[in-house]
């Protein structure tokens, strides 16, 4: 069993601060990552996506990865309030039979920030 | 708009019923997906279907059922099989699945309580 592990926080931060957030994978063969943003009660929503080793921006959003070490991050420069909500990592991997692309994900990490 | 639309957005069904959830898509993806999440749990694929009239079980398939008679369309039957089928359920579509692919787009849930 493929699996994803993140730390389930809560992480709380104050607004204006970096927020981090960190997943582990244990397929060494996964060839992509993604970041969901889940608001509670709705459904989650892509944000951020990476395939390469190294670092990723996208506004106030960095994604780190280091395929060495099988670690994905998430960075949040400048946190606001509105960023609360459930971070989810998903990695992309064959399946078991080796004959299909599955997402797996972590059971996401929820942040709260503070005003 | 484009999008995929899930209904009903509340169920209760009692014990010993089946109930089916709609998933409908306009976005021409090729590739549907149901996940279950519970409180606390990151999201877990019930089934996914790559084409019309195929699909493959996912993690957790038991006591749950899918048809994919048409490409805009993957509706889920929970059984009474299902031990414990109090859940929030999501349906998401991609296109074809593959190396890079992670970018699903979810519909807004159906909550089912089971009375």
């Amino acid at each position: 069993q493929k699996e994803v592990e993140q730390n389930s926080g809560p992480l709380s931060v104050p607004e204006g601060a970096i927020a981090s957030l960190n997943c582990t994978y244990s397929d060494r063969g996964s060839q992509s990552f993604f970041w969901y943003r889940q608001y509670s009660g709705k459904s989650p929503e892509l944000i951020m996506f990476i395939y390469s080793n190294g670092d990723k921006e996208d506004g106030r959003f960095t994604a780190q990865l280091n395929k060495a070490s099988q670690y994905v991050s998430l960075l949040i420069r400048d946190s606001q309030p509105s960023d609360s909500a459930t971070y989810l990592c998903a990695v992309n991997h064959l399946n078991s039979g080796g004959s299909n692309y599955k997402l797996t994900f972590g059971k996401g990490t929820l942040l709260t920030v503070n005003p | 708009d484009g999008g995929i639309t899930q209904s009903p957005k509340y169920l209760f069904r009692k014990e010993g019923q089946n109930v089916t959830l709609s998933c409908e898509q306009n976005l021409n993806h090729d590739a549907m997906y149901w996940y279950r999440q519970d409180p606390g749990q990151g999201l877990r694929l019930i089934y996914y279907s790559q084409i019309v009239n195929d699909f493959q079980k996912g993690d957790i398939a038991e006591g749950y059922s899918v048809s994919r008679e048409k490409k805009e369309s993957f509706p889920l039957t929970v059984t009474s099989a299902q031990k414990n089928p109090t859940a929030f359920y999501l349906c998401a579509s991609s296109f074809l699945a593959g190396v890079n692919t992670g970018e699903l787009f979810f519909g807004e849930g159906s909550r089912l309580t089971v009375l």
